[in-house]
């Protein structure tokens, strides 16, 4: 699987958007860029993927570069439940994941 | 519907006890996975399986760790004996679909403190 790079800590004022970037400079054709979060003290939970077109839910949306070597999460109105540390993961396989750092996003009142 | 449950939540020993964790996956997932999590890190895979059988554990250290799925439901991972290094977050997910698109549901994981 393709290795990510994401920044280790960012801060985002409560209501504003909150756009995590992620670099993937080495993904492959049918790799999937896919994000997880994980709030303190709880397990790790989905929040969306993507393979190449952006792709929004009900909790974010996901904006991938036409060269496909970048991505970001974007969390459009950010509250404090939003807090957590915020994984980018490359894989082929969605049910195989490789966790690395991550983002710890801090939403500040 | 109930999600993935661990227990117990908390485990403080000894070193060189022995200790065992518990997972009950979401009812109908196949595949069901033991991730490991030092703190300030990610988590780390130790093993999968589909149904009963483990297809992935080369993460696992097969000295002291161990785990088992009897008919392909719920899974205990033991660890025999404990080292300070095992002090970590042991989680357990399962997901339904072995397909690109099948997400990973995790518990709130087994917190265990290696004294």
């Amino acid at each position: 699987d393709a290795k990510t790079t994401q920044p280790p800590s960012m801060d985002c004022a409560e209501g504003r958007a909150a756009n995590l970037p992620c670099n993937h400079s080495t993904i492959s054709g049918n790799e999937y860029v896919y994000w997880y979060r994980q709030i303190h003290s709880q397990g790790p939970q989905y929040i969306i993927h993507g393979l190449k077109n952006n792709e929004t839910n009900e909790m974010a949306s996901l904006i991938i570069t036409e060269d496909r070597k970048s991505s970001t999460l974007i969390l459009p109105h950010a509250t404090l439940r939003d807090t957590a540390v915020y994984y980018c993961i490359v894989t082929n396989a969605g049910n195989m994941l490789t966790f690395g750092g991550g983002t710890r996003l801090m939403v500040k009142p | 519907e109930a999600g993935v449950v661990q227990s117990p939540r908390y485990k403080i020993i000894e070193k060189k006890q022995p200790v065992a964790f518990w997972c009950n996956p979401i009812s109908g997932h196949n595949t069901l996975y033991w991730y490991r999590q030092n703190l300030g890190q990610g988590p780390e895979l130790l093993i999968r399986y589909e149904n009963e059988e483990a297809v992935d554990d080369s993460q696992l250290p097969k000295d002291r760790f161990s785990a088992e799925r009897l008919k392909g439901v719920d899974s205990t991972l033991k660890i025999q004996p404990a080292e300070l290094g095992d002090s970590a977050v042991y989680l357990c997910a399962s997901s339904g679909l072995p397909t690109n698109t099948g997400e990973l549901f995790f518990g709130e994981g087994s917190r265990l403190t290696v004294l």
